[in-house]
């Protein structure tokens, strides 16, 4: 079984760009999150959705957003790109039938730099 | 709001050696609590949990207990190995789905 794929692995970009990542979960998996991890403030909450739903967000400020597809793969966005978004971005599944104590199953990540 | 409190580190042990990674948590209600693990290179993945207050859980011969009188949730090893070298993350969740609360995360390095 397929593990949580995230695409692209690294982008680099520079101030005032979007960008958009992709995460693909585990197969069967409808409940996606989002984090971003810096060495400075850890892993961070962003967003989650299930069933194309956002059920959850995180404090963070409106140039990020997500959505989900009906196939559950999900993207989120990043638009006018400030340096302090560099970090590594994580996408997680779960089946999420059973609620908060359920497992999350994370992808690789995928790197952004902005320049 | 929810926080999850531990060292960075890095933790440096000998293999073999006793380890202790402690976790204490603020949280509303009744949260569920968890130990991930980054291993270089990898994603996070779950090494244990527990549910309720006084539940142990445990994995691969690492262990921690849900301490709700001092909302801790320590992760000891009897002995490590060079194997164990990772990023160790105490997590919480607390009423909202999937809402995932992580600690600062706390580098073990093992040496022969």
């Amino acid at each position: 079984k397929a593990g949580v794929t995230q695409t692209p692995r690294y982008l680099i970009k520079t101030r005032g760009q979007q960008v958009t990542l992709s995460c693909s979960p585990i197969s069967g998996h409808r409940s996606v999150s989002w984090y971003q991890q810096t060495p400075g403030q850890g892993l961070q909450f962003l967003f989650e959705y299930f069933s194309e739903t956002q059920r959850n967000k995180g404090n963070f400020p409106g140039r990020f957003s997500g959505r989900q597809f009906s196939n559950s793969r999900s993207e989120m966005n990043v638009s006018t790109l400030e340096l302090g978004d560099s970090a590594l971005y994580l996408c997680a599944s779960s089946l999420s039938v059973g609620g908060p104590t359920e497992k999350l199953f994370f992808g690789s990540g995928t790197q952004l730099s902005v320049l | 709001g929810n926080s999850v409190t531990q060292m960075e580190g890095p933790v440096t042990l000998s293999e073999e050696a006793f380890l202790t990674i402690n976790c204490t948590y603020t949280a509303t209600g009744y949260p569920s609590l968890f130990w991930y693990v980054q291993y270089p290179g990898e994603g996070l993945q779950l090494l244990l949990k527990a549910t309720k207050a006084d539940d142990k859980g445990s994995n691969k011969g690492f262990e921690a207990t849900y301490r709700k009188e001092t909302t801790s949730f320590h992760l000891e090893k009897g002995s490590v190995q060079v194997s164990d070298s990772a990023v160790y993350f105490c997590a919480l969740t607390s009423g909202g789905y999937q809402k995932v609360t992580f600690g600062i995360g706390t580098k073990l390095q093992v040496i022969p």
